[in-house]
């Protein structure tokens, strides 16, 4: 599989409580993409990065942000979870367009 | 925004054809693809068409695109039961800085015998 990794796996939460999703990939790939998973809403963009220090946002930003430190790594941060949050996360890389994304396993994410 | 519209439920025989339909607004978009989501996995890129083709075949898949009608279709032929899953078709709008794929709801395919 290409090297992507999405950490944890699973995590429950509380309501009001900072919490940091990690993708780390070993592709040395220069985009990643936070994406989040609803049903009847398919993906929908949450933050990209085009390179270290370099992000914008999705379509569904509000609540989120991310960094990206280094080139492999790209952090979410829901800076105070709400039930809303509740989703599953997925991470994608991607080098040229033409190829499309890669992506992580996911993080199943319960806000309660 | 652009938009991505797709049924969200399909069933057929194994060993039947299935036919998955999206819509897409963005006339601009340069590729479109199509991935598939087994249960509690990631998505597969399984293919994709550039926009000034009409056809793409990849073994038992088949891609029609119909640019004019911004309309994209996934056959699969001989279909079996481990092709049941969610597939997505996504595009990548106009593609600048960086590429920014934007996904349809997806389509359950269920496959019974």
């Amino acid at each position: 599989d290409a090297g992507i990794t999405q950490s944890p796996r699973h995590k429950v939460t509380e309501t009001g409580t900072p919490v940091t999703l990690r993708c780390h990939q070993t592709e040395n790939h220069r985009y990643m993409y936070w994406y989040r998973q609803d049903p009847g809403h398919g993906l929908r963009l949450i933050h990209y990065s085009y390179g270290v220090k370099d992000t914008d946002k999705g379509e569904v930003s509000d609540g989120y942000s991310v960094s990206r430190s280094k080139t492999e790594d790209f952090l979410l941060t829901l800076e105070s979870a709400t039930s809303s949050q509740t989703s599953v996360y997925f991470c994608a890389i991607s080098e040229q367009t033409l190829y499309g994304y890669t992506f992580g396993s996911g993080t199943r994410l319960t806000v309660v | 925004g652009e938009d991505v519209e797709q049924s969200l439920f399909l069933s057929v025989r194994e060993g039947d054809s299935s036919v998955i339909n999206c819509t897409y607004t963005d006339s601009s978009s340069t590729y479109l693809y199509w991935y598939k989501q087994e249960p509690g996995a990631g998505l597969q890129l399984l293919t994709y068409i550039f926009s000034n083709m009409d056809m793409k075949q990849d073994q038992r898949l088949t891609v029609l695109l119909n640019k004019k009608d911004k309309h994209l279709s996934l056959r699969i032929a001989d279909t079996q039961t481990g092709d049941s899953a969610i597939y997505f078709c996504a595009e990548s709008g106009n593609t600048g800085t960086a590429s920014k794929l934007t996904f349809g709801t997806g389509t359950r395919l269920q496959v019974t015998l």
